[in-house]
């Protein structure tokens, strides 16, 4: 399968762990978005790289919240000192970064915190 | 905001085509229109997109009209497996940089029955 992978797909802590969540996107996609969604919502941007740098941050991002793509391939979310608030399916969205752009979704990480 | 308006909820007979509408009357000349669909529990899953001239693919059809202010998308033998939440969005291709993150408005859920 040559899709969007998302690791892990589920995750349940405790409230004030960290959390960190990986994203591998479809190969060869320059352009990489994450998207939280809680229940009975449509997804929320959350931020986009192009390539290894980050060019957007959606104010839903907090503090807490750190993402990174250091080879500009696989990226990582972050959650720090999670708060039950957070809990959330997280999606993962690749694109090429040409022409209409079309993205395409991993399956997502479902975070429950307690 | 999203920039589009749809009807909460659907019904549709298994076998029978599906036609769900989209409003987008504040559309610019350079967005697209973006179909996606969402199982329950799932990632989005990209379905068909369009910028002027009416799509088809082994998915479903898209219909935008003349004028560009609305899109019907067109499931043409609806099964149970089609069941979902179907999103349509607006927005800009990768050539005008502006990082082309979907917003996500409420969707609507299409429900097949047999």
């Amino acid at each position: 399968d040559t899709g969007v992978s998302q690791d892990p797909r589920h995750k349940i802590t405790k409230r004030g762990q960290n959390v960190t969540f990986r994203c591998d996107p479809i190969s060869e996609h320059n352009r990489l978005y994450w998207y939280r969604q809680t229940l009975g919502q449509g997804p929320e941007f959350l931020t986009y790289f192009q390539n290894e740098a980050q060019l957007e941050k959606s104010r839903l991002l907090s503090d807490r919240f750190s993402a990174e793509r250091p080879k500009g391939s696989f990226s990582t979310l972050e959650i720090q000192r999670t708060e039950q608030g957070d809990s959330a399916m997280y999606l993962c969205a690749s694109s090429l970064g040409l022409g209409a752009d079309t993205q395409y979704f991993g399956p997502g990480t479902r975070l429950t915190v307690l | 905001d999203a920039k589009t308006t749809q009807p909460p909820s659907m019904d549709c007979a298994e076998g029978r085509a599906a036609n769900l509408p989209c409003n987008h009357s504040t559309i610019s000349g350079n967005e697209y229109v973006y179909w996606y669909r969402q199982i329950h529990s799932q990632g989005p899953q990209y379905i068909i997109h369009g910028l002027k001239n009416n799509e088809t693919n082994e998915m479903a059809s898209l219909i935008i009209t003349e004028d560009r202010k609305s899109s019907t998308l067109i499931l043409p033998h609806a099964t149970l497996r089609d069941t979902a939440v179907y999103y349509c969005i607006v927005r800009v291709g990768a050539r005008d940089n502006q990082g082309g993150k979907l917003i996500f408005g409420q969707g609507t859920e299409l429900s097949v029955k047999p």
